[in-house]
């Protein structure tokens, strides 16, 4: 069964410090990852889309990595800010007519003045 | 200009009732989805039309319907509503059938089931 799982769950960290969220996936075949922000009371939106042959990708203070060989995905965030408070969710979308987009649970990331 | 836009963002009903929720995007995309969000946040599909027709359809009640008359608007029919179906249920589109597109979701409708 395909899933994405994603680690911590949730996160508190100081305004200002760097962290890194981990997503571990075992969706067969594989087209692309996505990392989506999803700030409460809102829809998801997209940060960034990793393909199979991408390692790493920056979006502004966001960078994610890619390691298609492991099924191993993290987004770091670096010089947090409060706004970055949310929760982050990883989604792999498969590689096949349907394009079935497999979501993990999410990390809540809460960073704090 | 909302790109993909619920109705309504709250909703909250008697066990029984039925209700429905809509969803409009004015993307151009092609495919449109319906997801639902428990309370541990997981967000779970449930339909998936491509050009007005099924494409996915999860494990879900048949008292679930959804229905696209046309490419861009795709509604959430739900009959005789129980305790179990509160949850934010989200409303998303892509371009190229999701492959490389990015999904845009809607704000959600937290529907309450009393």
């Amino acid at each position: 069964k395909n899933q994405v799982e994603q680690s911590p769950q949730s996160l508190i960290i100081l305004e200002g410090k760097n962290c890194t969220l981990q997503c571990n996936y075992t969706v067969s075949p594989f087209s692309n990852l996505r990392w989506y922000k999803q700030d409460t009371g809102r829809g998801p939106v997209s940060l960034t889309i990793m393909t199979f042959s991408e390692n790493t990708k920056s979006n502004g203070r966001y960078t994610a990595t890619l390691d298609a060989d492991t099924k191993q995905s993290s987004l770091h965030i670096t010089a947090s800010q409060l706004s970055d408070s949310a929760s982050y969710i990883c989604v792999v979308t498969e590689g096949n007519a349907g394009n079935m987009l497999t979501f993990g649970g999410g990390t809540r990331l809460m960073v704090k003045p | 200009d909302t790109a993909v836009s619920q109705t309504p963002k709250y909703l909250v009903t008697q066990m029984g009732n039925d209700k429905s929720i809509k969803c409009e995007q004015n993307l151009g995309h092609d495919t449109m989805y319906w997801y639902k969000q428990d309370s541990k946040k997981f967000l779970k599909i449930m339909f998936s039309y491509n050009n007005k027709e099924l494409i996915i359809n999860e494990t879900v009640p048949n008292r679930f319907s959804p229905k696209s008359p046309d490419k861009a608007h795709l509604n959430l029919h739900i009959n005789s509503l129980e305790l179990g179906d509160s949850a934010v249920y989200f409303c998303a589109s892509t371009l190229d059938g999701g492959r490389w597109g990015e999904a845009f979701f809607g704000q959600g409708t937290r529907l309450t089931v009393v």
